[in-house]
């Protein structure tokens, strides 16, 4: 059974603080990692991606990646209340569903900054 | 504005009842998806298709049917069958699958059982 596992939360951050999101994840094939971002009640938006083991960065966003250890993480810098909401990392799985490339996506890590 | 439209946001079944969400794009994408949340869970791929006139099953499509006669649409029916359909429903379409698998979502509709 192929996973990706988030703790649930919620992670509690001060304003300007920084968050750091994990995300473990059981298929060594995985390709591609995705984090997505979900205000309540609504649909997710996609805020990075990675393919690559490292760091990459947009903004305030960092995404990390290593495949050795299956592990991704999320980290959001000077962390505003506007950053409030649930963060699910999602994972390409080979040949799930019968087709190469579909995601699989963790429970989702909810994620609360006080002003 | 290009984007994904589901409707309706709101729908409530009846006992025995089949019901259709709509899900239209003008993205021009080629692939399609339909994905089921309940309250505290993650994503799960119900089905999808990659191109015009072929789907296939994902983790939970028991109790669900499609179909995608048109690139731009792909509708979803819960069927009687479906004895549990109360969650939050999503319609998702990328690019080319297993090449660009970015995911960009509708506003999804909240199904509920009367």
């Amino acid at each position: 059974q192929k996973e990706v596992e988030q703790n649930s939360g919620p992670l509690s951050v001060p304003e300007g603080a920084i968050a750091s999101l994990n995300c473990t994840y059981s298929d060594r094939g995985s390709q591609s990692f995705f984090w997505y971002r979900q205000y309540s009640g609504k649909s997710p938006e996609l805020i990075m991606f990675i393919y690559s083991n490292g760091d990459k960065e947009d903004g305030r966003f960092t995404a990390q990646l290593n495949k050795a250890s299956q592990y991704v993480s999320l980290l959001i810098r000077d962390s505003q209340p506007s950053d409030s909401a649930t963060y699910l990392c999602a994972v390409t799985a080979l040949y799930y569903g019968g087709s190469q490339g579909n995601l699989i996506f963790g429970k989702g890590t909810k994620l609360s900054v006080k002003p | 504005d290009g984007g994904i439209t589901q409707s309706p946001k709101y729908l409530f079944r009846k006992e025995g009842q089949n019901v259709t969400l709509s899900c239209e794009q003008n993205l021009n994408h080629d692939a399609m998806y339909w994905y089921r949340q309940d309250p505290g869970q993650g994503l799960r791929l119900i089905y999808y298709s990659q191109i015009v006139n072929d789907f296939q099953k994902g983790d939970i499509a028991e109790g669900y049917s499609v179909s995608r006669e048109k690139k731009e649409s792909f509708p979803l029916t819960v069927t009687s069958a479906q004895k549990n359909p109360t969650a939050f429903y999503l319609c998702a379409s990328s690019t080319r699958p297993a090449v660009d698998e970015k995911l960009f979502f509708g506003s999804g509709t909240q199904l509920s059982v009367l």
